[in-house]
């Protein structure tokens, strides 16, 4: 198991601040996906990045691949309530995606 | 195109019962995949299946089990159920290009409460 640690685990912030969660390892990824899940549904595909030093933007959201690639941020300028929720990072090992441990988002209006 | 279903979305069960769970994959996957995910140990893989065989296992006990049709519908049971079993069980589907970029789609989980 190639373990992803994600910090911080709880954030709480006020609608229009600015924040970043992070996702850890000792490992070095091919490949690391971002996740969001909201509460009572599955989670879905944020992005995936795959170039070490990579930078993707999906619209205030701004995803990078550490250059080691062994770790990657996410971060979202302006936070929006419709922001709220559980981020996940992810890799594939194999036939396997294994999970980080999650950064709980909570955007409040 | 319809997204991942599973069925039922909530189950109360008592100890010692089975329970089997549903996941119908979006039309043209053949790859459905089974996750728990409780407070305290996250997301973590049970199962693969592909073409009707089970390609990949997490590390979980016997007691968990699925099985894949041919229409690539899948079903996972868990036999004698234990209160640590609750949590929410998701499934995920994806068409298998078989590249590191291979997106899974999950459906909306089935919570199961285990008594």
């Amino acid at each position: 198991t190639q373990l992803l640690e994600q910090s911080p685990q709880f954030l709480s912030i006020q609608e229009g601040e600015n924040l970043t969660v992070y996702c850890n390892s000792s490992s070095v990824f091919s490949s690391l996906q971002w996740y969001r899940q909201e509460p009572g549904e599955g989670p879905v595909l944020l992005v995936t990045v795959v170039t070490g030093g990579e930078v993707k933007k999906l619209k205030r959201l701004t995803f990078q691949f550490g250059d080691a690639r062994k770790d990657s941020s996410l971060h979202i300028t302006a936070a929006q309530p419709g922001d709220t929720g559980l981020y996940l990072c992810a890799h594939r090992g194999g036939n396997q995606f294994y999970f980080g441990t999650g950064t709980s988002l909570t955007v409040i209006p | 195109k319809a997204g991942v279903t599973q069925t039922p979305r909530y189950l109360i069960k008592t100890r010692g019962q089975q329970v089997t769970l549903s996941c119908s994959p979006i039309s043209g996957h053949r790859s459905v995949s089974w996750y728990q995910q409780t407070p305290g140990q996250g997301l973590q893989f049970l199962f693969e299946y592909f073409s009707e065989t089970q390609r990949n296992k997490g590390n979980f006990p016997g007691r968990f089990s699925g099985r894949q049709f041919s229409n690539s519908r899948s079903e996972m049971n868990v036999s004698t159920l234990e209160l640590g079993d609750s949590a929410l069980y998701l499934c995920a589907s994806k068409v298998e290009a078989g590249g590191i970029t291979d997106t899974q789609y999950f459906g909306p989980g089935t919570r199961l409460t285990v008594l």
